[in-house]
C-alpha cells in the first residue's frame, strides 16, 4: 500500500523550533518531489515547500523562508521539515504529500498521495 | 506572488451539474490539479489532474478542462457525497513555486 507518514508535531512557544517528519513507504520514495503542505485552523490549504528528488533544489512559500527548511532522507524514505522561529500563524495541520516522479525512462504524474497530516500549535 | 481565484462556494441540486473555475496567470501554460477535502484538517483527495485527467477510483462525472487561464471542475449529475471543498493547485510560471486557490465550497441539496 502505498503510504505517507506524519510525525512530530505539538505544542511549542512562539520563537520555538519542532521538526517534523513524513515516511513514504509502497512506492519508490527516491524518484519523486516530495511536498509539505498545511491548513491554518478553518483556513484553506497552503503549500509550504517542495524537495525535488535527490534534495538538490528546495522552494518554499515566501512566509517561511529563512525559517524552514526542507530535507530528505532516501535511504530511509523520509522527509523531513524543520521549522525555526515559529509563529502563531504558522499553526496549522502539517501533511506531506507525493509530487512528481522521475527515473530515467519514465515521468509519473503523482500529486496523489497525502499523509493524515500532524498538527503544530505554536502558543504561549 | 502568485495567486489562484476560485469562488468561495457553488451550490447544485442532486443530479445538476456544478461547475468549479480557478484562475490564474500562469494556467495558460501550466497544469490545474483539483483536491477534494471532505472536512478541514483532513487529507486532500486528488480528484483531476494534468488538467482533465481522472485517477483511478474517481467517479467520470468528474472531469476537467483548462483553457488560456481559466481552469474548472464539472460534475456531470452531482450527488451529496460529492460535498465538500475543492481546491484548485498549480505552480507559477517558473514551475518551481506552487499554490492553492482559495478553495469552493460546493452544497449539493
Amino acid at each position: 500500500e502505498v503510504q505517507l507518514v506524519e510525525s512530530g508535531g505539538g505544542v511549542v512557544q512562539p520563537g520555538g523550533s519542532l521538526r517534523l517528519s513524513c515516511a513514504g513507504s509502497g512506492f519508490p520514495f527516491g524518484i519523486y518531489w516530495m511536498t509539505w503542505v498545511r491548513q491554518a485552523p478553518g483556513k484553506g490549504l497552503e503549500w509550504v515547500a517542495n524537495i525535488k528528488k535527490d534534495g538538490g533544489e528546495k522552494y518554499y512559500v515566501d512566509s517561511v523562508g529563512g525559517r524552514f527548511t526542507i530535507s530528505r532522507d532516501n535511504a530511509q524514505k523520509l522527509v523531513f521539515l524543520e521549522m525555526n522561529g515559529l509563529r502563531a500563524e504558522d499553526t496549522a495541520v502539517y501533511f506531506c504529500g507525493r509530487g512528481r516522479g522521475y527515473d530515467a525512462t519514465n515521468y509519473y504524474p503523482g500529486m496523489d498521495v497525502w499523509g493524515q497530516g500532524t498538527t503544530v500549535t505554536v502558543s504561549s | 506572488s502568485y495567486e489562484l481565484t476560485q469562488s468561495p462556494s457553488v451550490s447544485v441540486s442532486p443530479g445538476q451539474t456544478a461547475r468549479i473555475t480557478c484562475s490564474g496567470d500562469a494556467l495558460s501554460n501550466k497544469y490545474a490539479y483539483w483536491y477534494r477535502q471532505q472536512k478541514s484538517g483532513q487529507a486532500p483527495v486528488l480528484v483531476i489532474y494534468e488538467d482533465s485527467k481522472r485517477p483511478s477510483g474517481i467517479p467520470e462525472r468528474f472531469s476537467g478542462s483548462n483553457s488560456e487561464t481559466l481552469a474548472a471542475l464539472t460534475i456531470s449529475g452531482a450527488q451529496v457525497e460529492d460535498e465538500g471543498d475543492y481546491y484548485c493547485y498549480s505552480t507559477d510560471y517558473t514551475g518551481n513555486y506552487w499554490v492553492f486557490g482559495g478553495g469552493t465550497k460546493l452544497t449539493v441539496l
